[in-house]
């Protein structure tokens, strides 16, 4: 079965520095997606970015980018120069054939606050 | 444009009592979905609508709670005999013209509590 772990519930960082955001995920297809989602205090999902298992190339997204390792099954998400306005829980989502490529399968989040 | 739309923000009930939420897609997107957030359990996925086939309702927790999804558009959520246990924010997405893998685009929730 598909399964994603954010094994860091809570982080905090001071504004300006670096941050990573684990993700670990499980499934036994060939052929899958990874995303990122954010929801910050406003309580809206936002999406951040979608990977698929075919494309191991390292995207960077301004200050984010995100590092997709098939062989350790991690998609990690870094934030740079951490700013305030980041403040929020992130994401980390899975879908395979398991739900006919659709639906998500969410970790449990990782709260990230960012202190002046 | 507008984005996903659910009512009521915020809903307060009786144990026991039924409570119905609505969503508001995308216009166009063809794809629905409700997920439900609660404290320790994360976000879990309950139904899925894709155009005018039968909807994916593995996720559902229990019988009572259904969902519809009228002329394509709006979906309704009604959860029958609520229980404290039901208490949580229900999402609901909505995706493009085809929902494989397509970003979903989420609303602002509906917190339900259960007293």
């Amino acid at each position: 079965a598909q399964k994603v772990t954010q094994a860091q519930t809570e982080i905090s960082v001071v504004e300006k520095e670096d941050v990573t955001l684990d993700c670990v995920y499980e499934t036994r297809d060939t052929t899958y997606y990874l995303f990122w989602y954010k929801q910050p205090p406003s309580g809206e999902l936002v999406f951040l970015i979608r990977r698929n298992s075919f494309d191991e190339q390292n995207e960077i997204s301004g200050r984010y980018s995100w590092n997709f390792q098939k062989s350790t099954s991690s998609f990690n998400f870094t934030i740079t120069a951490s700013q305030v306005v980041d403040s929020a829980v992130y994401f980390c989502a899975l879908s395979d054939s398991n739900s006919g490529y659709s639906t998500l399968t969410f970790g449990k989040g990782t709260m990230l606050l960012v202190s002046p | 444009g507008a984005g996903v739309s659910q009512s009521p923000s915020n809903k307060v009930t009786e144990k026991g009592k039924d409570v119905e939420l609505r969503c508001d897609p995308i216009s166009g997107h063809t794809a629905l979905y409700w997920y439900r957030q609660s404290l320790g359990q994360g976000l879990e996925f309950l139904i899925y609508f894709q155009g005018n086939s039968a909807p994916d309702k593995s996720g559902l927790p229990s019988d009572r709670f259904s969902a519809e999804r009228t002329g394509g558009s709006v979906s309704t959520l009604t959860i029958q005999r609520t229980q404290q246990e039901d208490s949580a924010v229900y999402l609901c997405a909505s995706s493009g013209t085809s929902g494989r893998n397509n970003e979903q685009f989420f609303g602002p929730g509906t917190r339900l509590t259960v007293l």
